[in-house]
Formats: C-alpha cells, structure tokens, sequence
C-alpha cells in the first residue's frame, strides 16, 4: 500500500485566497483525521471522521475552516479566506478502528 | 479533556549513550492508549511505540522501551545505544479509543544525538 497520500506537499497563497488540502487515506481504513502543526500551538486534531461521516469537528478553529468525506478514499480540507495565522502543516492520518493511526507526508501551507 | 506534558524541550546526548524522555498525562478514564511518535526533519510522523494502559507489561521495540507508570500517569521513552539518525522530535500522544480516537499530543521533545 502507498500509505496515506496528502497533495499538495507545499502551497503558498496569498491571503484571502481559498486553500483546498487533499488526502486519500490506506485503502480499508474506516477513521480519517485532519491535525495542524504549528510551533505556537504544537499538534492539534482539527476533525476527524468515521466511515465518511464527520465524528468530532470541536477542533476545527473557525467557519472558515471546512472539511468534507464524499467517499471512503478521499478528503478535502478547505479554508475560505485564508489568513496569514493559517501558515502551518496540516497532517491526514488514518486507522482502522482499534488499531495505530498511520499519518500522511502532511502539506505545509504558507499564506502571504 | 485529556493533556500531555513532556517537560524537556530540547535533549542532547553523546552517540551510544541511553537516553530517556519523558511524559505525563492527565485523564480520569482507566482505558487508554499511549504512544511515542518521531519526527525527523523530513516531518513524517512515525510511530515509534505504543502502549495500552490495560497492559502492565512495558511495551519494547528493538532499542526504544517504555517505562508506563500508570498510578503516577508517567509514560517515558528509553532509547538505548542511540544513533545519529534518532536526532528527531519526539511527540508523546494519548487516545481514549486506540486508532478510533483523536490524538492528543504533548509539545515535544527535540532530541539530538552528538557524533
């Protein structure tokens, strides 16, 4: 299997702009999490799912910040308007339930 | 709400020596799962151990243990015989519901391994 697939690896934006994070989890795994990763504020769980339907989205720092599951193979994180304070790496992970969480390459986001 | 706290920042250690990193957690639930994540440069999260809080056994993995005090809600990393390539982050993580739970992580600790 080739693991948790994040794209893109990098992006830069300016802000304001829309920003739309792609992962497409290990095929069979039926929980898919988003994490941020900033110096300030460390790792934090934004979302997380369960068969396609969002579970716990507490995380998620404001409207306008969205994340969606149309299918078992792909998810989009999305943030509209960007702002500069977005400027972090943002983690997909996925697991089958009752077992470890495997974590994609991350996509690190600079917004100017 | 479940905290992780790992007290050291940074770590810097001689080439072959044994070094521990620790971690203590807050929770009021009895069932839970801890684990160890190592964050290189490249920034891909790797599992490094884990551990379940049922089990009084110290998980072990080659040269990495664990040593799981649950009374005093302590998890700490032991690293024997340790190489230039654990120079890393190292990230203790706690969950209710193994991998059916979100994570949450202490700040880090960033480890260096001198030549």
């Amino acid at each position: 299997d080739a693991g948790v697939i994040q794209s893109p690896r990098h992006e830069v934006t300016e802000m304001g702009q829309e920003v739309t994070l792609r992962c497409k989890p290990i095929s069979g795994h039926d929980y898919l999490f988003w994490y941020r990763q900033t110096m300030m504020r460390g790792l934090e769980l934004l979302i997380y799912f369960n068969n396609n339907v969002p579970i716990d989205d507490s995380g998620m720092p404001e409207d306008r910040f969205s994340a969606k599951m149309p299918n078992a193979s792909f998810s989009t994180l999305k943030i509209q308007p960007s702002e500069p304070r977005d400027s972090a790496v943002y983690f997909c992970a996925s697991s089958l339930a009752g077992t470890r969480a495997f974590f994609g390459p991350g996509t690190r986001l600079t917004v100017l | 709400a479940q905290t992780v706290t790992q007290s050291q920042p940074e770590m810097s250690v001689q080439e072959a020596e044994t070094v521990t990193l620790s971690c203590t957690y807050d929770t009021s639930e009895s069932n839970y799962y801890l684990f160890w994540y190592k964050q290189p440069p490249s920034r891909q999260m790797i599992l490094v151990i884990r551990q379940e809080a049922y089990k009084q056994q110290n998980a072990t993995e080659n040269r990495f243990s664990v040593n799981f005090q649950k009374a005093a809600k302590s998890f700490s990393l032991k690293i024997s015989d340790s190489q230039l390539g654990d120079t890393a982050m190292y990230f203790c993580a706690f969950t209710l519901g193994g991998g059916a739970d979100g994570l949450t992580f202490g700040k880090g600790t960033h480890l260096i391994i001198q030549p």
